[in-house]
């Protein structure tokens, strides 16, 4: 089955500096690739998501980059903001409307006032 | 904005009862998700639902889960006999016609 793996698990940086969270992917034909901002005890939230056809797509801070022929899949975040602090999740799945995600193992972001 | 709502929020068993976690998932959503998370690590599948039968189940999923749409707002995931592992947040998701997964709020569940 698919395969996430998320790197750093932890990453501390100044407010308006960039975060960079990394993910690798095992399966070729997954093609639906999200990202979910969790804060403490809240529920995962959407925050930016890129299909295989797409090798880069952005909303307004946060940016998503797609290599499909390396498998991995990166999250951008500009300007970073202490409300930003969250764990971010990558996710993969084969896409269609009834595919499990597969979520990697988390990032811890801490924005340091 | 709809949102995935999920009940109770925390639930207290002990081993080898029976618990039913409920969500009500986006009014015209089609697709329906169960998902857990044990403390501090990552989010895993446990079954997807669609037309009223399952779709996907991981490992996770054995013969101790149920899943049930039992009107046409429910969606209920039944844990027969629960094991101290299953101590988990439970969140349910939904999705209408696009890929894009709408999560609950969870239920906490620890098992004693």
């Amino acid at each position: 089955g698919e395969n996430v793996e998320q790197h750093p698990s932890t990453l501390s940086v100044q407010e308006g500096d960039s975060a960079v969270i990394k993910c690798t992917y095992s399966d070729s034909a997954s093609n639906y690739f999200p990202w979910y901002k969790q804060e403490l005890g809240k529920r995962p939230q959407l925050i930016i998501d890129i299909r295989s056809n797409v090798g880069e797509k952005k909303d307004q801070r946060i940016a998503v980059t797609l290599n499909k022929t390396a498998k991995h899949f990166s999250l951008h975040i500009t300007e970073t903001q202490p409300e930003d602090s969250a764990v971010y999740f990558c996710a993969a799945s084969k896409g269609g409307s009834a595919r499990q995600l597969t979520f990697g193992s988390g990032t811890q972001l801490t924005v340091l006032p | 904005e709809p949102e995935v709502t999920q009940t109770p929020s925390h639930q207290v068993t002990q081993m080898g009862q029976e618990v039913i976690l409920r969500c009500v998932p986006i009014s015209n959503h089609l697709y329906f998700y169960w998902y857990r998370q044990i403390l501090g690590q990552k989010v895993e599948f446990l079954v997807s639902f669609y037309n009223n039968e399952i779709s996907e189940k991981s490992e996770i999923f054995d013969d101790q889960f149920s899943v049930e749409r039992p009107d046409g707002s429910n969606f209920t995931l039944k844990i027969r006999s629960t094991k101290l592992e299953d101590s988990a947040m439970y969140f349910c998701a939904s999705t209408g016609q696009g890929e894009t997964q709408y999560f609950g709020p969870g239920t906490r569940l620890l098992v004693l």
